[in-house]
Parts: structure tokens; C-alpha cells; sequence
């Protein structure tokens, strides 16, 4: 079966850095994607990884290890507004995206 | 303004009452997906269309159609509605199948007693 495993819920406060973990089996691997959601709010794209390594986009960063089946979003400088869930989901042999049931993050001040 | 819409933004129904909710989306997107996603499940593709004139079974598509006569638009109908159909239900298109982001529309909340 697939499967993508994230934990339900993180909790860090405001300034400092979170990593959120993602391991995944899924049948062919065509990508692998990070989204934001806010409560209420529809998904909105964070990052897509299909090759190893780390990818840098301002403050967010996400890393893929194909061979470990493992990516990871790090957060730096964690803001208020940045409390959400973060959605993993990676894309199948058949280009369909198979998600993880999310990770709220919640920031203290 | 360029984006995705859906219609109605909630609704409730009463159990065997036939129901579509409407998706248009003006990017000139190629794909179109159908997503359900309730609480504690990551979302789940119902159906989905590749390019105008096609469509594809998901995870979930019992209970569920979908047409797609022009490449804006992608309805969702549920045919006689059951309260497992309970959910927020999300439409999504990208440029492309293949590793392209899929952008979101607003979701609509779906309520069936």
C-alpha cells in the first residue's frame, strides 16, 4: 500500500527554527511537494523536490532523500502568520499525489 | 482575476438528494482534480481529467462524477447523496499531470444529513 507519515502536531515558538519530518512508500516516485494550508483556507504550494538534496526558498527549506524515503521542511524565523498545517504529498508512477494527513504547527509567542 | 473558483462555498443536503458542485478555473490549465479531505485523513483524489474531454477514477470515486466539456470547467456530482459524503471538498488544477503545483480553490463544505 502507500503510505506518508507525518506527525500530527508540532509546537515551537516564534523566532526560532522547526523541522517537520515526512517518510513516505509509495508505488514510483515522480516528485515530492510541501503545502501550507491555514484553517479554513485551501492548500497553497511551499516546495517541490525530485532529485536529493536541499532546496532554499527564503525562510522555508525542504530536503529529499530518495533512498531513505524521507524529506523533511524546515522553517526558520518562525512567524505568527506561519501557524498551519504543512501538507506532504508525493506524486505516483501514475502522477497522482498521494498526501500525508498533515501537520499543524503552532507558534507561541 | 486569475484563479479557482468553486461553487457553492457550504452547503447542506438532505441524504438521496442529488447534488453538483461547480469548479471553473481560468489559467488555462490542462488538469483538473477533485480532492475530499476530512479530519485526521490527508486529501483524497475522487476524480480527475488530464485535458478537456477526458476523466479518470482517484482513491475514492464511488458516489461520485464528473464531466469535463471544456478545459475551464469540472462539476462534481454526487448522484443521491449519502452522510458519509460529509467533507470539505477542494478542486485543484496544474498545467500539467507531471510535477507541475496544483493550485487550489476555495473549497466548498459539504453537509449531508
Amino acid at each position: 500500500g502507500q503510505n506518508i507519515d507525518q506527525p500530527t502536531e508540532m509546537t515551537a515558538t516564534e523566532g526560532a527554527i522547526v523541522q517537520i519530518n515526512c517518510t513516505y512508500q509509495t508505488s514510483g516516485f515522480n516528485g515530492l511537494f510541501w503545502y501550507q494550508q491555514h484553517a479554513g483556507e485551501a492548500p497553497t504550494f511551499l516546495s517541490y523536490n525530485v532529485l536529493d538534496g536541499l532546496e532554499e526558498k527564503g525562510r522555508f527549506s525542504s530536503f529529499l532523500s530518495r533512498s531513505k524515503g524521507y524529506s523533511y521542511l524546515l522553517l526558520k524565523e518562525l512567524q505568527m502568520k506561519d501557524s498551519a498545517s504543512y501538507l506532504c504529498a508525493v506524486m505516483d508512477s501514475n502522477y497522482q499525489l498521494i498526501w500525508g494527513a498533515g501537520t499543524k504547527l503552532i507558534i507561541k509567542p | 482575476i486569475a484563479g479557482i473558483t468553486q461553487a457553492p462555498t457550504s452547503q447542506i443536503l438532505a441524504a438521496g438528494r442529488r447534488m453538483t458542485l461547480r469548479c471553473t478555473q481560468d489559467m488555462r490549465h490542462n488538469a483538473m482534480y477533485w480532492y475530499r479531505q476530512d479530519l485526521g485523513l490527508g486529501l483524497r483524489l475522487i476524480h480527475y481529467s488530464n485535458t478537456a474531454g477526458t476523466t479518470g477514477k482517484g482513491e475514492v470515486p464511488d458516489g461520485y462524477s464528473v464531466s469535463r466539456a471544456n478545459t475551464d470547467d469540472f462539476p462534481l456530482t454526487l448522484a443521491s447523496a449519502v452522510p458519509s459524503q460529509t467533507s470539505v471538498y477542494f478542486c485543484a488544477s496544474s498545467d500539467s499531470e507531471a510535477g507541475d503545483e496544483q493550485y487550489f480553490g476555495p473549497g466548498t463544505r459539504l453537509t449531508v444529513l
